[in-house]
């Protein structure tokens, strides 16, 4: 099977800085990567995924990096904001097992 | 667009009771997925329906979940009896089909929070 883990339980930034999530996965079968926030109270919500054939992909504010060598992704989020507090996971997928795993999400703190 | 209704919000019940979920995914998502979160933990699996059909139910406790996806739409979950490590909350997502992947990505509900006393 899949095992997810994270490098860090919690982090806090400053408002403004940037922060970076980090998420380390076992199965090299693994074809693609979400990332996903979740509010307190609410559902897990998509912020942005990767296929396994790309090693970076940008969004609006949020870029995701891939390394399948260490089988190794990371969530980078620019100029942090407040909004931006939540818990933050990925999920990697095998799409021919139809399978997904989350990791256990870090926490993200951002300070006025 | 409507997303994925989950009811109740919110329910506490004494162990060795019984307790049951609903679930409407977004219209036309043909995969439905019911996930368990405990506190501080990622959301777990339990089972995926496509349409009316389980695809994946191999982490469901089945002595004591069960879960059903009558005509392909609605969704119920259903613990029966509870236990004290069933407090979670249980969280209803949709996708358009064919597990996950690219263009299939998942909506999740608000979650339904369980606490067994």
């Amino acid at each position: 099977g899949e095992s997810v883990g994270l490098h860090l339980p919690t982090l806090s930034v400053q408002e403004g800085d940037n922060s970076i999530i980090n998420c380390a996965y076992s199965n090299s079968a693994s074809d693609y990567f979400i990332w996903y926030k979740q509010e307190s109270g609410k559902g897990p919500q998509f912020i942005i995924d990767i296929r396994s054939n790309m090693d970076k992909r940008q969004g609006q504010r949020v870029t995701v990096l891939l390394n399948k060598t260490v089988k190794h992704l990371s969530l980078q989020i620019a100029a942090t904001q407040p909004g931006d507090s939540a818990v933050y996971f990925c999920a990697v997928c095998n799409t021919n097992a139809g399978k997904s795993t989350f990791g256990d999400g870090t926490t993200l703190t951002v300070k006025p | 667009e409507a997303g994925v209704a989950q009811s109740p919000r919110y329910k506490i019940i004494e162990k060795r009771q019984s307790v049951a979920f609903w679930c409407n995914p977004i219209s036309g998502h043909a995969t439905l997925y019911w996930y368990q979160q405990i506190l501080g933990q990622g959301p777990k699996l339990l089972i995926q329906f496509q349409n009316n059909g389980v695809v994946d139910d191999s982490q469901l406790p089945k002595d004591r979940f069960s879960a059903e996806r009558l005509k392909g739409v609605d969704s119920t979950l259903k613990i029966q009896p509870a236990k004290l490590e069933d407090s979670a909350v249980y969280l209803c997502a949709s996708s358009l089909g064919g597990g996950p992947g690219p263009s299939r990505e998942l909506f999740f509900g608000e979650g339904s929070r369980l606490t067994v006393l």
